[in-house]
């Protein structure tokens, strides 16, 4: 399983866009790129996926470098309720579960 | 759909004791997945079924674990002989297929507090 390395913490301001990167330098061709985050209180909910190229969806983009050691999720407009710990797992096609780091806290300053 | 359902959200036991969690997954999810979290870490896999099956057990999974999911619906997670190193939040996931295209989706979890 490939290891992640991610930042403990981060803050941003509200309104503002939030770059959380993550490094996986030992990823594998195959395996995809997983962002879940985890509020207060709740079970991790997904957030984006990729393999390769750059994917956005209504949530956040997800910037995948082009040598797929590092990749960047990115909120473009933070809000309150962005606040959560961020999880990047790198898993491969067809796995049925997922190594969990520790991941990132985000908070959101007002 | 209301998602994944877990019963209780909260348990306190004392030493020694037995407990059972619930999970009910969403319908049309034929893989469920049970993780384990502590305070400031990440969640930790302990079992995976795919419909009634279950296909891998962590060794985290002691053998005071055991978890079933008759009829590959609900499913439940019992410990016995509770310890005070149990005390952790228990989530339970679900997926279609291998979650590629949509993910897992995870329920709230059920803390558990052994006293």
């Amino acid at each position: 399983d490939a290891k992640t390395t991610q930042p403990n913490s981060m803050e941003s301001n509200e309104e503002e866009p939030v770059h959380l990167p993550c490094n996986h330098s030992t990823i594998s061709g195959t395996d995809y790129i997983h962002w879940y985050r985890q509020l207060p209180s709740q079970g991790p909910e997904y957030v984006i996926h990729g393999l390769t190229s750059n994917v956005n969806n209504r949530m956040a983009s997800l910037a995948i470098a082009e040598d797929r050691k590092s990749s960047t999720l990115i909120l473009h407009r933070a809000t309150l309720r962005d606040a959560a710990v961020y999880y990047c797992i790198p898993s491969t096609s067809g796995t049925y579960k997922y190594i969990f780091g520790t991941g990132t806290r985000l908070k959101v300053l007002a | 759909d209301t998602g994944v359902s877990q019963d209780p959200r909260h348990k306190i036991t004392k030493r020694g004791q037995n407990v059972t969690f619930r999970c009910d997954p969403i319908s049309e999810h034929n893989r469920l997945y049970w993780y384990r979290q502590t305070l400031g870490q990440g969640p930790e896999f302990l079992t995976y079924f795919q419909n009634e099956a279950q296909l891998e057990k962590s060794r985290l999974l002691s053998d005071r674990f055991s978890a079933e999911r008759p009829k590959g619906s609900f499913s439940t997670l019992e410990i016995q002989r509770t310890e005070q190193g149990d005390s952790a939040m228990y989530l339970c996931a679900s997926s279609l297929g291998s979650g590629e295209h949509y993910g897992y989706t995870f329920g709230s979890g059920t803390r558990l507090t052994v006293v």
